[in-house]
């Protein structure tokens, strides 16, 4: 069955500083993979994927099919990031499924 | 557009009552999700519907959980009996396609307690 897993459970980084959060999944076929973001108070949303190859909010994510990774990363994080992230995939059959999330802490 | 619009945001019931959650996806959109999320875990996929279909309700507890999508729109999600092993935010999302790449939407969840 395929899994994503997030080793960090809680990500402290100052203002300023490189962030990246690591994500591995295991998948036997092709996956579509996510970074999902949750702020305070607010719903689950999607922040990019890596068919899009884009950066948003100067986040990137590239997809490692040798090490089965998807780390995010941002060059220099701002207080606005601090929010859960969630590293997700979607099997052949579109069945969506979670990383259990790494909280990230930007203080100034 | 309100988006995925969810009810209530908040229960509170006693173990053994039932409880039901309602869900109203985005407009046009085919798919829906349920999802079930704990305290300090991700989101877990309850139940997976296209338009009326249940497509994937693997992780689904039959024995107390039931959901329906009449008309391949809103959907309910019931509990009957509530145990307290129960109490987590129940998330719906809905997506446009089947495409895997395509972006799920989520809405504000209900926090259920069971006591």
């Amino acid at each position: 069955a395929q899994r994503v897993t997030q080793p960090e459970k809680l990500l402290s980084v100052f203002k300023g500083a490189p962030v990246e959060l690591k994500c591995n999944y295991s998948y036997s076929g092709s996956p579509e993979l996510f970074w999902y973001v949750q702020y305070s108070r607010q719903r689950l949303q999607l922040l990019l994927r890596h068919i899009s190859r884009e950066s948003i909010k100067g986040f990137t994510a590239d997809l490692n099919k040798g090490e089965t990774s998807f780390h995010l990363k941002k060059p220099f994080a701002q207080e606005e990031d601090s929010a859960m992230y969630y590293c997700a995939l979607t099997d052949s059959w579109g069945k969506l499924q979670f990383g259990a999330g790494t909280q990230v802490v930007v203080t100034p | 557009e309100a988006g995925v619009v969810q009810s209530p945001r908040y229960k509170i019931i006693e173990k053994k009552q039932p409880v039901a959650f309602w869900c109203n996806p985005i407009s046009g959109h085919n798919t829906l999700y349920w999802y079930r999320q704990n305290l300090g875990q991700g989101p877990e996929l309850l139940i997976r519907y296209e338009n009326e279909e249940a497509v994937d309700d693997s992780q689904l507890p039959k024995d107390r959980f039931s959901a329906e999508r009449l008309k391949g729109v809103d959907s309910t999600l019931k509990i009957q009996p509530a145990e307290l092993g129960d109490s987590a935010v129940y998330l719906c999302a809905s997506s446009s396609s089947m495409n895997r790449g395509a972006e799920a939407f989520f809405g504000q969840g209900t926090r259920l307690t069971v006591v």
